[in-house]
């Protein structure tokens, strides 16, 4: 099966700049996650879907994230305004259900504010 | 919330020789661990994981242990080869609760040929 895709793979932006990711799971996948990867640290959840629905964002920047999943499939995560602390790697990841053991990440796209 | 330590947070070996990467939860809740191992440039890959109701489990050249009682897991990587050279990370978390993984700081493996 196709895994995560995730694009782009690569982004420079200035604070205060805007910018995107987008992600597509594995097909059939209902539940989405996107990760923050700081440098030399684990990934921490942002944000989880069920289907097209958020079921946890305690850990989301909401003055400065959003994400959405439409139609249960394709997400986006974005930021706006960005600042030199959200310099990281953005993961995307997806299971087949939230009771699913283990889940499959996307390669990323590493974020730079500078 | 659950934390998840591990240690050490970089590790060199030979060729050839035994790896061991150990980590600690808090939360006596979670029942299930996972260990991802993630190359330069690449999303993690999930490895092997464990289950409370299992003290042990191997695949191959690599086991994972699971102690409920200290709130320890550990994985071992027997017969290390250059491709083994990857950060590893641990996660724990409470299936059921939304799958939500909460990881350790990720453990710098380095095998010299």
């Amino acid at each position: 099966e196709a895994g995560v895709a995730q694009s782009p793979r690569y982004k420079i932006i200035e604070k205060r700049q805007s910018v995107a990711f987008w992600c597509n799971p594995i097909s059939g996948h209902a539940t989405l996650y996107w990760y923050q990867q700081i440098l030399g640290q684990g990934p921490k959840l942002l944000i989880q879907f069920q289907n097209n629905g958020v079921v946890d964002d305690s850990q989301l920047p909401k003055d400065r994230f959003s994400a959405e999943r439409l139609k249960g499939v394709d997400s986006t995560l974005k930021i706006q305004p960005a600042k030199l602390e959200d310099s990281a790697v953005y993961l995307c990841a997806s299971s087949h259900t939230s009771l699913a053991y283990g889940y499959t990440f996307g390669s990323g796209t590493r974020l730079t504010v500078v | 919330g659950e934390n998840v330590e591990q240690h050490p947070s970089t590790l060199s070996v030979q060729e050839g020789d035994s790896a061991v990467i150990k980590c600690t939860y808090s939360d006596s809740a979670s029942n299930y661990f996972p260990w991802y191992k993630q190359e330069l440039g690449k999303g993690p890959q999930l490895i092997i994981d464990i289950r409370s109701n299992v003290g042990e489990k191997k695949d191959q050249r690599i086991a994972v242990t699971l102690n409920k009682t200290a709130k320890h897991f550990s994985l071992h990587i027997t017969e290390t080869q250059p491709e083994d050279s990857a950060v590893y990370f641990c996660a724990a978390s409470l299936i059921g609760n939304f799958n939500k993984f909460y990881f350790g700081s990720g453990t710098k493996l380095n095998v010299k040929p």
